[in-house]
């Protein structure tokens, strides 16, 4: 059972404009989310994260909204450089009173800014 | 801070052949984290060390797949027998709290 979902495993922007990743997730015990960004033949590198009591984060370019009632965050480029294009992963800590701090990811969506 | 390095980078090896990888976290950090990705997928967690003390495995860390983490420093990941299947990116992970991770760049292994 897929607990992180990214529904669109592909997204094309045109630089200088606003690009929005979309993750749904299933389980109510999350209470850490993160992205990260991956270019081929490289480890994941960490973006931004959001605990689960707030619903926003902000770092430059980059902002995280968190909907719990939705169980849905969202992260969203603006501008959009075309240094941004790679691979996406929104992750979730499962989080519980035995906490081991592992991550739970989705498939990725593949982010491409076209100058 | 050298973030986490791993070694080697590729491996090709023969089905039933043994390999072993090496992660060394950021130092300091006294959690390390094992996950493997395959093509199209994100990492899926494999196995977890708080120190030296490996604390969780997942069910797909089968019996031919150990992980030591010696003195809580560097770790190593043994597959034994190596199978077609095994073929994945092998990610290490560290951090000093159970918030955010930070990422090696990873083992390609391809077993022919």
């Amino acid at each position: 059972d897929q607990q992180v979902k990214q529904n669109s495993p592909s997204l094309s922007v045109q630089e200088g404009r606003i690009s929005i990743l979309n993750c749904d997730y299933t389980n109510s015990m999350f209470d850490y989310f993160l992205w990260y960004k991956k270019y081929p033949a490289e480890g994941p590198t960490f973006l931004i994260s959001i605990s689960s009591i707030k619903d926003k984060n902000e770092d430059g370019r980059f902002t995280v909204f968190l909907n719990k009632s939705a169980k849905h965050l969202s992260l969203h480029i603006v501008p959009s450089q075309p240094g941004d294009s790679a691979v996406y992963f929104c992750a979730a800590n499962a989080g519980g009173s035995s906490n081991t701090g592992k991550l739970i990811f989705g498939q990725g969506t593949t982010l491409q800014v076209k100058p | 801070d050298t973030g986490v390095s791993q070694n080697p980078r590729h491996k090709i090896t023969k089905r039933g052949q043994n390999v072993t990888f090496r992660c060394d976290p950021i130092s300091e950090h006294n959690r390390l984290y094992w996950y493997r990705q395959t093509l199209g997928q994100g990492p899926e967690f494999l196995t977890y060390f708080q120190n030296e003390a490996q604390l969780e495995k997942s069910r797909l860390l089968s019996d031919r797949f150990s992980a030591e983490r010696p003195k809580g420093s560097f770790s190593t990941l043994e597959i034994q027998r190596t199978e077609q299947g095994d073929s994945a990116m092998y990610l290490c992970a560290s951090t000093s709290g159970a918030d955010t991770q930070y990422f090696g760049p990873g083992t390609r292994l391809t077993v022919l």
